[in-house]
């Protein structure tokens, strides 16, 4: 069945690295994806999003990569600063107004 | 912005009990969301929306039920609480392709 998952469950960084966030996904006739960050005791925050008809997109900080060969999409924070500290998951549009969701990485930044 | 307003952070209640767990957005969405969060599962969509009395199925809609009487307001309601629906509840509408508001979230404990 369809599905959204991620590498790792969690992931340490120094403060001032770049964190790297993976996720992989099993439709391939998924035409949108996004990224959102959940910091503790809050909802989910839209972060980035990306097409399918692109194989990169970036924002301020951070960049989403999309490789449609093998179901695989990254998030990647350069500068890794505190306030990143949350848990990031991706989602994938399944069509009829619903989104798939990863079951998340923690990010820890490490002071 | 759009403003996704959970009415309470925190509920504990009694196994058997009826709750009402309340979602009120601002910005005239038709479609809104109820899923509940749990560790290694990621989000699970419940219910959903896309119309003032018009309700479909999530993934996981046992041992719940709906209400959408006004546009603004979406009510998940679990008709006779269960320990293993003790969850984080999150409330979301989507009124464009860019994914989801998410409210703050409800943590209900069923003891």
């Amino acid at each position: 069945g369809e599905s959204v998952g991620l590498h790792l469950p969690t992931l340490s960084v120094q403060e001032g690295d770049n964190s790297i966030i993976n996720c992989a996904y099993s439709n391939s006739a998924s035409d949108y994806f996004i990224w959102y960050k959940q910091e503790s005791g809050k909802g989910p925050q839209f972060i980035i999003d990306i097409r399918s008809n692109m194989d990169k997109r970036q924002g301020q900080r951070v960049t989403v990569l999309l490789n449609k060969t093998v179901k695989h999409l990254s998030l990647q924070i350069a500068a890794t600063q505190p306030g990143d500290s949350a848990v990031y998951f991706c989602a994938e549009y399944s069509g009829t107004y619903k989104y798939i969701f990863g079951t998340g990485t923690r990010l820890k930044v490490l002071a | 912005d759009v403003k996704v307003t959970q009415s309470s952070r925190y509920l504990v209640k009694r196994t058997g009990e009826k709750v009402f767990l309340e979602c009120v957005q601002d910005m005239d969405h038709e479609n809104m969301f109820w899923y509940r969060q749990d560790p290694g599962l990621g989000l699970r969509l419940i219910y959903f929306s896309y119309d003032v009395k018009m309700k479909e199925k999530g993934d996981i809609p046992e041992g719940y039920s709906v209400s959408r009487e006004k546009k603004e307001r979406f009510s998940l309601i679990l008709e006779s609480a269960s320990t293993n629906q003790t969850s984080m509840y999150l409330c979301a509408t989507r009124g464009s392709r860019r994914g989801y508001t998410f409210g703050s979230g409800t943590r209900l404990t069923v003891v």
